[in-house]
């Protein structure tokens, strides 16, 4: 099964600062990869999702998420991040199963 | 995206008692999932279903069990309650899609404390 490594545990910004979280998976072949959030309190939501075609991806909220193939990365980002954007966000790769992320904590301060 | 419900949310329990923690989605997805989760870690695969009468252990070892009698309920039971199993236990579902294109969604969770 894939490894998936998160770069930061815990990165805490200003509002308006933009925001880009690292993931890597540890080895090429098909994959399908997704973004998860969870909010405070809140269960885990589907941010975007990559299975094939152009390689950046948008999603919700403002998020986007690039897949570099040969870096085997698939890196998430806002240009400008909200207090409301304060969660934490969960990098996930699918081959035969999902393998999770240790996620990231997003603090954002007003 | 799938309406997944996880009873209870919340559980604190003595060693050795028998829990079940309920799972149940509305969408008719065929595979669910049971995930367990500690704080700051990674999800951990620890049951999976690809539906009815359907159940496989996951990546994880766990001493749970699962039943899949109807699709739309998937509950895993703990016959003796330890310390050890103390954690968060989330549930998910996915929609039908090809081999590794199946997005999972998720239940808000059951937080476990055994005492």
């Amino acid at each position: 099964a894939q490894s998936v490594s998160q770069h930061n545990h815990h990165v805490i910004l200003s509002e308006a600062a933009s925001l880009e979280l690292g993931c890597n998976y540890s080895y090429g072949g098909t994959v399908n990869l997704f973004w998860y959030v969870q909010y405070p309190g809140q269960h885990l939501q589907l941010l975007l999702k990559y299975f094939s075609g152009d390689p950046l991806v948008k999603g919700i909220k403002g998020f986007e998420a690039e897949f570099i193939k040969s870096k085997f990365s698939f890196n998430l980002r806002k240009p400008s991040v909200q207090w409301s954007d304060t969660a934490e966000y969960f990098c996930a790769v699918m081959d035969y199963k999902l393998s999770f992320g240790a996620g990231t904590t997003v603090t954002v301060r007003a | 995206e799938a309406d997944i419900y996880q009873t209870p949310r919340y559980l604190v329990i003595g060693t050795g008692k028998k829990i079940t923690l309920e799972c149940s989605q509305t969408m008719g997805h065929d595979k669910m999932y049971w995930y367990q989760q500690d704080p700051g870690m990674e999800l951990h695969l620890i049951h999976y279903s690809y539906g009815v009468n359907s159940t496989e252990k996951g990546d994880l070892s766990s001493e749970s069990t699962v039943s899949r009698i109807r699709t739309e309920h998937f509950p895993l039971t703990l016959e003796s309650a330890r310390p050890s199993h103390t954690s968060q236990y989330l549930c998910a579902s996915s929609e039908p899609g090809t081999s590794g294109r199946e997005t999972q969604y998720f239940g808000p969770g059951t937080r476990l404390l055994v005492l």
